[in-house]
């Protein structure tokens, strides 16, 4: 069964920054990941699927880059409303998963 | 826009069945896959399985709970059924829209429009 790891679990940071979170698979996914994003009591939102393609409404600070086994999902400017918890998901085959999150706090 | 709803009990008593359903308004279930997925704060997001519009499904082997996913086209509905369930089964459960992409290479599966969730308790 295929692993997804993300790094960090956890992240501080302040309004302005540049923000890069990880997902790695433990085998090789080509570009099957997907990126959302939760806040408190809410339920996902999708933000970038198959790597990199934006989804429609989603602002353009957000952008996904990998391949293979190494994906990064990157917040070029952190707003105040990106402060949540960020998902990779994986779809390259029958089963599906989730990373564990990564948690962007403010500093 | 297309809106979910989830509805369904939100107590279980152990070794029961598990039922929700996932109404869809402002657009058919003919078409798209449809999801069910749960979270807890100790395991995160976890994929239960899906449904194409057509009926065929796939459902998640790690469960230990059987899992069952059908969809009512004439109500534009889609249900879950989990049965024998635990303490473990306790968790949110949200139903998904799933998107199908063809990229020329590949093809891509995700969720793009999510209903709020619903809690669901199994105890005694």
């Amino acid at each position: 069964d295929i692993q997804m790891t993300q790094s960090p679990s956890s992240l501080s940071a302040s309004v302005g920054d540049r923000v890069t979170i990880t997902c790695r698979a433990s085998q090789s996914i080509s570009r099957n990941l997907h990126w959302y994003q939760q806040k408190p009591g809410k339920a996902p939102k999708l933000l970038i699927y198959a790597t990199s393609t934006l989804q429609s409404g989603v602002p353009s600070r957000f952008s996904g880059s990998g391949s293979g086994t190494d994906f990064t999902l990157t917040i070029s400017s952190l707003q105040p409303e990106d402060y949540a918890t960020y998902y990779c998901q994986r779809s390259d085959s029958t089963l599906w998963t989730f990373g564990q999150g990564t948690k962007v706090e403010i500093k | 826009q297309v809106q979910l709803q989830e509805s369904g009990p939100g107590l279980v008593k152990p070794s029961e069945t598990l039922s929700l359903t996932c109404t869809v308004s402002g657009g058919s279930i003919s078409s798209d896959y449809w999801s069910w997925i749960r979270q807890t704060p100790g395991k995160g997001l976890e994929w239960i399985g899906y449904i194409y519009y057509s009926g065929s499904t796939n459902y998640n082997p790690s469960l230990k709970s059987p899992v069952t996913i059908s969809v009512d086209r004439s109500k534009n509905q889609f249900s879950l059924k989990l049965s024998s369930v635990t303490a473990a089964d306790t968790a949110v459960y949200y139903c998904a829209r799933t998107k199908e992409y063809y990229d020329f290479s590949a093809y891509y599966y995700y969720m793009d429009v999510w209903g709020k969730g619903t809690w669901v308790t199994v105890s005694s």
